[in-house]
């Protein structure tokens, strides 16, 4: 949707390993987002950018890292996986005032 | 952290039957709120940004009205269709880009 790409759409890993999710929009969006979906919880957010490197933790950041090196680029990182942080990981990206795009979203199952 | 519900958590209507839902919110600091519909195996896809104390928006057979003074917003379906059963979130958020989603109300449109 709207140009926002997520890699890979599916992983399985192993507890206590390091994660990389990827994020790439191509509508040079300012606006980046990290979410995850669980159960009766919606969508909450895990980290946020508002620009080249500049981000910020969202309601559920513990155990999570991003980093933004380009306008097109958010990656999500779990330094060290745990099973609780098995979910469906969903990015957006919008521009100031309108409503965020997402990607297709990748399910991330950590044994 | 906006705390933002959403009433009923889901709901089962036949084929034709209107309907509508409900998002609380808290009324201070409001600045806009956003209203996504989410099919399963897809991602959220936006239906209507709202920014003003009375605001009606209408898209189809879907309408939204917004009451910024007491802190919610009705999303109403007229003569709902199987292909409308979706999740349905609304969004509130105090600035301009970063958003909190509500748990969402999940609709079932039975032919």
């Amino acid at each position: 949707d709207a140009g926002i790409t997520q890699s890979p759409r599916h992983k399985v890993t192993e507890t206590g390993t390091p994660v990389t999710l990827r994020c790439h929009q191509t509508e040079n969006h300012r606006y980046m987002y990290w979410y995850r979906q669980d159960p009766g919880h919606g969508l909450r957010l895990i980290h946020y950018s508002y620009g080249v490197k500049d981000t910020d933790k969202g309601e559920v950041s513990d155990g999570y890292s991003v980093s933004r090196s380009k306008t097109e680029d958010f990656l999500l990182t779990l330094e060290s996986a745990t099973s609780s942080q098995t979910s469906v990981y969903f990015c957006a990206a919008s521009s100031a005032d309108q409503p965020q795009h997402f990607g297709d979203g990748t399910r991330l199952s950590i044994l | 952290i906006l705390n933002v519900e959403q009433s009923p958590q889901s709901l089962h209507v036949q084929e034709g039957d209107s309907t509508n839902f409900t998002c609380s919110f808290p009324s201070s600091n409001f600045y806009a709120l956003h209203w996504y519909r989410w099919e399963t195996a897809k991602s959220p896809e936006a239906l209507f940004v709202m920014t003003l104390n009375g605001d009606e928006k209408k898209k189809g057979r879907i309408s939204a009205t917004l009451n910024t003074k007491e802190g919610y917003s009705y999303l109403y379906i007229k003569g709902s269709q199987p292909e409308d059963s979706a999740t349905y979130l609304c969004a509130p958020s105090t600035g301009g880009f970063k958003t909190i989603f509500g748990a969402g109300t999940r609709l079932f449109v039975k032919a």
